[in-house]
């Protein structure tokens, strides 16, 4: 099972926001973070818990302690409106988290 | 470029089947996993179902399990969902992806922009 905090979330352009991701069992680094917007195809932000997918500006960051993952955005932009998913891809099911939906404050 | 497109969506009345499709371009489909996730209307993704390169080990997530079958087709590129007694609780876009791995973690690295399933009498 994945949690995520927090479920929702406001913040100003310039920013820096973090969601948490947790695991209910160690699974190493696998963890990953999608974007989703609405009517569009998720996309892959980051795996491996900090691994940043090629393409994907460098201000989004992931990192892992433990059961512990988190999501960073260094400075929030208006194109980073979105929902934000974890997906632990250690075991089957391939569970995704609750999602954090982020707007602007 | 990696091009996923799904069709097959429509209105489906509870109790019945539907397949879906799912055409893969710009990449070695025959190599690769890929998986199948939805989304109901207001909630979040749900992992459903994953099979391997070759097709020859196939997971399903617990809501669907002996209902739903994944296959593939590597002479057509083609990914496919056959879903049967289908309820109202299977009313999600249903998106393939295409899977990716470091290390032990899997994940979904191109998606297709989804396709529509209402299940409604």
């Amino acid at each position: 099972r994945m949690t995520q905090s927090p479920s929702s979330l406001h913040a100003s352009i310039g920013d820096r926001v973090t969601f948490t991701c947790r695991a209910s069992e160690t699974i190493g680094d696998s963890v990953n973070w999608y974007q989703h917007k609405p009517g569009k195809a998720p996309t892959l932000l980051i795996y491996g818990a900090s691994n940043l997918r090629g393409g994907v500006p460098s201000r989004f960051s992931g990192s892992a302690f433990g059961t512990e993952f988190t999501l960073t955005i260094d400075s929030l932009q208006p194109e980073d409106i979105a929902t934000y998913y974890c997906q632990q891809g250690y075991y089957i099911p391939f569970t995704f988290g609750p999602g954090t939906k982020v707007g602007v404050k | 470029q990696v091009q996923l497109v799904e069709s097959g969506g429509g209105l489906v009345k509870p109790g019945g089947s539907q397949r879906l499709s799912c055409t893969a371009s710009g990449f070695d489909f025959s190599d690769s996993y890929m998986g199948w996730i939805r989304q109901a209307p207001g909630k979040g993704l749900e992992w459903i179902a994953y099979i391997s390169d070759g097709g020859s080990s196939i997971y399903y997530g617990d809501s669907v399990k002996g209902r739903f079958a994944v296959s593939m087709d590597n002479t057509k590129n083609s990914l496919y969902l056959e879903m049967n007694s289908l309820s109202a609780e299977d009313t999600a876009v249903y998106y393939c992806a295409r899977g990716g791995r470091v290390s032990q973690s899997r994940f979904f690295d191109y998606w297709g922009q989804g396709t529509l399933i209402t299940v409604s009498s």
